[in-house]
């Protein structure tokens, strides 16, 4: 069957320490893979797109990468900080980019 | 971006009744979609909604339990209807502009039904 998986476990790391998340998808071929943040009661907001003729985007603090051989995309932040603390959802462009579809999220956690 | 506000923010609901959920859009957008999101768990697209025709929807929701309108390019309507507890959950708009593939949420509307 055709799914994403992000890591279920939360995800605990110390203030100015890097994270990284990881999403994994089968049976898809994305044009472009996504990453949100969603916070507690809030909807997702969008934080970076990847093509798949992309290897690595940056965007301030935030690097994603996307290997399709793999299926796989790896969500980093750098220098973390508390109020990088939220859910992060992964999400894929699929049926041409008309339909997205998201992965269950990892929470995560910066201590100070 | 966009700027998307939901009406209710959240309802408490007895089963049997129907719930009109209302999400206005800063902006005019050709594609807007609903969702769901049961807690701890992924979204899941309901249907997605251009303005102009039928809403489009997805395996497991029919038009009849989830009544979608779209009368403007700014405005659309998801009623859940004859509740049941298994409806309980977060319902979530969210539009596309332009070309651009990255969607914008609105706050979602928190549904509880007794």
């Amino acid at each position: 069957s055709q799914k994403i998986e992000q890591n279920s476990e939360a995800l605990n790391i110390q203030e100015g320490k890097t994270a990284t998340l990881t999403c994994n998808y089968t049976n898809y071929s994305p044009a472009y893979l996504q990453w949100y943040r969603q916070d507690p009661g809030r909807g997702p907001v969008f934080l970076l797109l990847i093509r798949e003729n992309e290897k690595e985007k940056r965007k301030e603090r935030l690097k994603v990468t996307f290997d399709t051989t793999l299926k796989q995309s790896l969500f980093h932040i750098t220098a973390s900080q508390p109020a990088d603390s939220a859910t992060y959802l992964c999400a894929l462009d699929i049926s041409g980019g008309f339909k997205t579809i998201f992965g269950a999220g990892t929470r995560l956690f910066v201590k100070a | 971006s966009a700027v998307i506000s939901q009406k209710p923010s959240r309802d408490i609901c007895q089963r049997g009744t129907s719930l009109t959920i209302q999400c206005q859009v800063d902006s005019q957008v050709t594609m807007m979609f609903w969702y769901r999101q049961q807690p701890g768990q992924s979204l899941t697209l309901i249907a997605t909604a251009n303005q102009g025709s039928e809403a489009t929807y997805e395996s497991g929701f029919v038009i009849d339990k989830f009544p979608i309108s779209r009368p403007n390019l700014t405005f659309s309507t998801l009623t859940v209807s004859n509740m049941s507890p298994e409806d309980s959950s977060i319902y979530l708009c969210s539009v596309r502009s332009g070309g651009s593939y990255e969607q914008y949420f609105g706050p979602g509307t928190r549904l509880t039904v007794t």
